[in-house]
């Protein structure tokens, strides 16, 4: 399974954007971008997915860049909730129904 | 609908001792995954059900197991607890096309301490 590079952590003030950035220098031609993230105490829950285009929805946006081999995750407005560790995920287009995770970036978002 | 559910949500057993852990996926996946988060190891993945067959297996010893339903229910065992078994299991499932879109919901977790 390919492998995705984050920072370890990133600071952000409420109401401000944040970019989440990670490298997968060796993503192969198939293979989606997803983003999970973690609040406290909760299991993960899924944000955005891509494949070569820009993606949006209600959460968040992804950015991928134009050879693939990084993409950022787009929050437009940070809020206190969206404290959380995010996840930039590889799957293959097909293949086995698991997930495979770094150790992603922890958010804190201050007031 | 109803969310993935996870039982017991906390457990504490003895070094030695065996568990069984619960997981009832969304109506009408049929894909059920376990995975292992330790504060050292983070999140691993541990195995993958699919219509009462496992798929997929992390790199786990063999005092892990598990098995699924024909309802897609899901249980996983570990034998023979160790100190380093002290975790929170968490389990997700999908409706799972066998795409790279595929989104996997995941619940609350068990947090298992062993003592």
């Amino acid at each position: 399974d390919a492998k995705t590079t984050q920072p370890n952590s990133m600071e952000s003030n409420e109401e401000e954007p944040v970019h989440l950035p990670c490298n997968h220098s060796t993503i192969s031609g198939t293979d989606y971008i997803h983003w999970y993230r973690q609040l406290p105490s909760q299991g993960p829950e899924y944000v955005i997915h891509g494949l070569t285009s820009n993606v949006n929805n209600r959460m968040a946006s992804l950015a991928i860049a134009e050879d693939r081999k990084s993409s950022t995750l787009i929050l437009h407005r940070a809020t206190l909730r969206d404290a959380a560790v995010y996840y930039c995920i590889l799957r293959g287009y097909l293949g086995a129904d698991k997930l495979i995770f770094g150790t992603g970036t922890r958010l804190q978002v201050f007031p | 609908k109803a969310g993935v559910t996870q039982t017991p949500r906390y457990l504490i057993k003895t070094r030695g001792q065996q568990v069984t852990l619960s997981c009832s996926p969304i109506s009408g996946h049929r894909s059920v995954s376990w995975y292992q988060q330790t504060p050292g190891q983070g999140l691993q993945f541990l195995f993958e059900y699919f219509s009462e067959t496992q798929r997929n297996k992390g790199n786990f010893p063999g005092r892990f197991s598990g098995r699924q339903f024909s309802n897609s229910r899901s249980e996983m065992n570990v034998s023979t607890l160790e100190l380093g078994d002290s975790a929170l299991y968490l389990c997700a499932s999908s409706s799972e096309t066998g795409m790279g879109t595929d989104t996997q919901y995941f619940g609350p977790g068990t947090r298992l301490t062993v003592l």
